[in-house]
């Protein structure tokens, strides 16, 4: 089963590019976290958020608990920001403080 | 400071080799997290210690993997009898309390490879 679905699974955009990763997820939580991986496979978290939006300088995430709903947005996209993006779970019914990770969206960005 | 390290980055066995990776965390921090990352997918649990107590390892996949961190710091994630579905990253993370409600902070990750 899965609890996490991200879309798209793979994104290729042109740098300047308004950019749009969703996730959904089918169980209660209350904590999600966004993370990036680069290639080599180094994780960096974003954002973790229980309600509302953050804002950290291009990237902005929303959540709707209600809906079980979140996206992440890149603005003004650039090839750096190349790399998988993954949605994570936190603080699920039974969870020890362990997060369940959706499969990732690759995001390509061309110069 | 330092972020978590993990050793060896690489790891290549031949099939039934015993292997031992380790993972230092953050300094200080409590919570300890190793996950599973095969090729093109997202990273799966296996085991997490709060301090030196190994609170869920309910995402081992087999009696083949153990981990153990004695001190409350550097934790090692053992396989014994490495199989060839065994072959991929294995990432560990730590955070300063309960990792599901804080950032959690990443190794790079040792990439094992079973032959």
């Amino acid at each position: 089963k899965n609890e996490v679905e991200q879309s798209p699974q793979n994104l290729t955009a042109q740098e300047g590019e308004f950019i749009t990763i969703n996730c959904s997820y089918s169980v209660g939580i209350s904590a999600l976290h966004w993370l990036q991986q680069h290639p080599g496979g180094g994780i960096v978290s974003l954002f973790m958020l229980s309600s509302g939006k953050k804002k950290h300088g291009r990237l902005i995430a929303t959540i709707n608990i209600q809906e079980k709903h979140s996206s992440l947005h890149i603005t003004a996209s650039h090839p750096r920001d190349s790399a998988v993006y993954i949605c994570a779970l936190g603080d699920y019914g039974g969870s020890q403080g362990n997060l369940i990770f959706g499969k990732g969206t690759k995001l390509s960005v061309k110069p | 400071g330092a972020g978590v390290s993990q050793s060896p980055r690489y790891k290549v066995a031949k099939r039934g080799q015993d292997v031992a990776l380790r993972c230092d965390p953050i300094s200080g921090h409590v919570s300890l997290f190793w996950y599973q990352q095969a090729l093109g997918q997202g990273p799966e649990f296996l085991t997490y210690f709060q301090n030196e107590a190994q609170l869920d390892k309910s995402g081992l996949p087999s009696d083949r993997f153990f981990a153990e961190r004695p001190e409350g710091s550097v934790s090692t994630l053992k396989i014994q009898r490495t199989q060839q579905e065994d072959s991929a990253v294995y990432l560990c993370a730590s955070s300063h309390g309960q990792g599901d409600v804080e950032t959690q902070y990443f190794g790079p990750g040792t990439r094992l490879l079973v032959l």
